[in-house]
């Protein structure tokens, strides 16, 4: 069966300084991994996917996150925030046909001024 | 434009009333799902479609039930039987299992 723990369920920042968000997953079969971004009273808008092609995966929004399979991690980072990067995210993990979707229960991220 | 449409935006209804939400999608997916947001909780899957005229239950399904007669469209029911239905709800579609979803704008549902 699989798994997703999102490790913070708030993250405050300064604008300007890095962004980490934190994502650990388990899965018996080689995952996708996903991380998604909502706005309030929005839908769901992808970030970055991991598919077994390069373990550090460039995304939208000067985001990024690197497959760590040694540690089954999948962390979330950008080198400066910025302050339209407040919402919530959500890391997925996917993998044997059998298993559904697993979202995490979301990290919202707060930025400071 | 391609996308995943969903309606209404906002939905209040009385207790003991059924209700339907639409989700319409226009990008050819297979795969269709319905998630209850609720604060706190993250997205919990209530039904999943892979194919037309198939679904499955997901881990909330009572309470709710489905259809999938057309590959665009995957209506929600909400039934009288939903302990708790005030909540958003987010429509989905991936080309496949495994693939990215993309999703609708969500309907909040307040029920009175």
């Amino acid at each position: 069966a699989q798994s997703v723990t999102q490790l913070d369920s708030h993250v405050s920042v300064s604008e300007g300084t890095p962004v980490l968000l934190r994502c650990n997953y388990s899965s018996s079969y080689s995952p996708s991994l996903f991380w998604y971004v909502q706005h309030p009273n929005k839908g769901l808008q992808l970030l970055l996917k991991y598919t077994s092609a390069a373990t550090l995966v460039k995304g939208i929004n000067g985001f990024e996150a690197e497959f760590k399979k040694s540690e089954t991690s999948f962390h979330l980072t950008k080198p400066s925030a910025h302050m339209s990067d407040a919402a919530e995210y959500f890391c997925v993990v996917t993998g044997d046909r059998d298993d559904k979707i697993i979202f995490g229960k979301g990290t919202r991220l707060h930025i400071l001024p | 434009d391609g996308g995943i449409t969903q309606s209404p935006k906002y939905l209040f209804r009385k207790e003991g009333q059924n209700v339907t939400l639409s989700c319409e999608q226009n990008l050819n997916h297979d795969a269709m799902y319905w998630y209850r947001q609720d604060p706190g909780q993250g997205l919990r899957l209530i039904y999943y479609s892979q194919i037309v005229n198939d679904f499955q239950k997901g881990d909330i399904a009572e309470g709710y039930s489905v259809s999938r007669e057309k590959k665009e469209s995957f209506p929600l029911t909400v039934t009288s039987a939903q302990k708790n239905p005030t909540a958003f709800y987010l429509c989905a579609s991936s080309i496949g299992w495994r693939d990215e979803a993309f999703f609708g704008q969500g309907t909040r549902l307040t029920v009175v």
